[in-house]
């Protein structure tokens, strides 16, 4: 079955520190990628998408994440976290045999210490 | 602003009563998704509309039951409510040409007391 899986539910780092959060996918096809944030009280925001090429997709507000196939992998990056990237982070792929529903992780809550 | 808009933003309700949320989508797309996010089984799909047509179906309880509209508005409709259904519902859509891509709505809070 399909599935997505975040290892760390909640993760700590300071500002200006480097960030990385994990993600790992279990899908029998090429799989569609998808990092969103959402900040308290928010919706779903897009960060970044794989859909194929550049295993290396840039994003918005700085973020990048890396496919790595044989890993069944899609790590999301930052070099420098700023406060205001505290939020939590869904990675999702998508099930496109499956009339194209997103199959979410639990997420990931980030808090940035000053 | 993903340009979805969701309403009510709140939604507070008792056991066994009905509701109706509502969900605009983005100007263009013909595709309106429903998702459920609560703290035990973290965000699920619900049901795919694609102007107009049921696409997909998720974990959707029967006491549930969506329909989009020809101005391709969506409603999901909750009736029966359990507390089990407290929750975040979003609305998300995508269009026709960049199906692959879903944008989300602010979502819906409903609290069932």
């Amino acid at each position: 079955a399909q599935s997505v899986t975040q290892p760390d539910i909640h993760i700590t780092v300071s500002e200006g520190a480097s960030l990385e959060l994990r993600c790992n996918y279990s899908y029998g096809a090429t799989p569609y990628l998808f990092w969103y944030v959402q900040s308290p009280g928010q919706g779903l925001q897009l960060l970044l998408k794989y859909f194929s090429g550049d295993t290396l997709v840039q994003g918005i507000k700085g973020f990048e994440a890396e496919f790595k196939r044989s890993q069944s992998s899609f790590n999301l990056r930052k070099p420098s976290v700023h406060w205001s990237d505290a939020a939590e982070y869904f990675c999702a792929v998508g099930a496109y045999n499956q009339g194209g529903k997103l199959i979410f992780g639990q997420g990931t809550e980030l808090s940035v210490k000053p | 602003d993903s340009g979805v808009t969701q309403t009510p933003k709140h939604l507070i309700t008792a056991t066994g009563q009905r509701v109706t949320l509502r969900c605009s989508p983005r100007s263009g797309d013909l595709s309106v998704y429903w998702y459920q996010q609560s703290l035990d089984q973290g965000l699920q799909f619900l049901i795919q509309y694609y102007n107009g047509e049921e696409r997909a179906k998720g974990n959707i309880l029967e006491r549930f039951s969506a329909q989009q509209f020809p101005d391709l508005h969506s409603e999901l409709n909750l009736s029966s409510l359990e507390l089990g259904d407290s929750a975040l519902y979003f609305c998300a859509s995508s269009s026709p040409t960049r199906s692959d891509t879903q944008y989300f709505g602010p979502g819906t809070r409903l609290t069932v007391l």
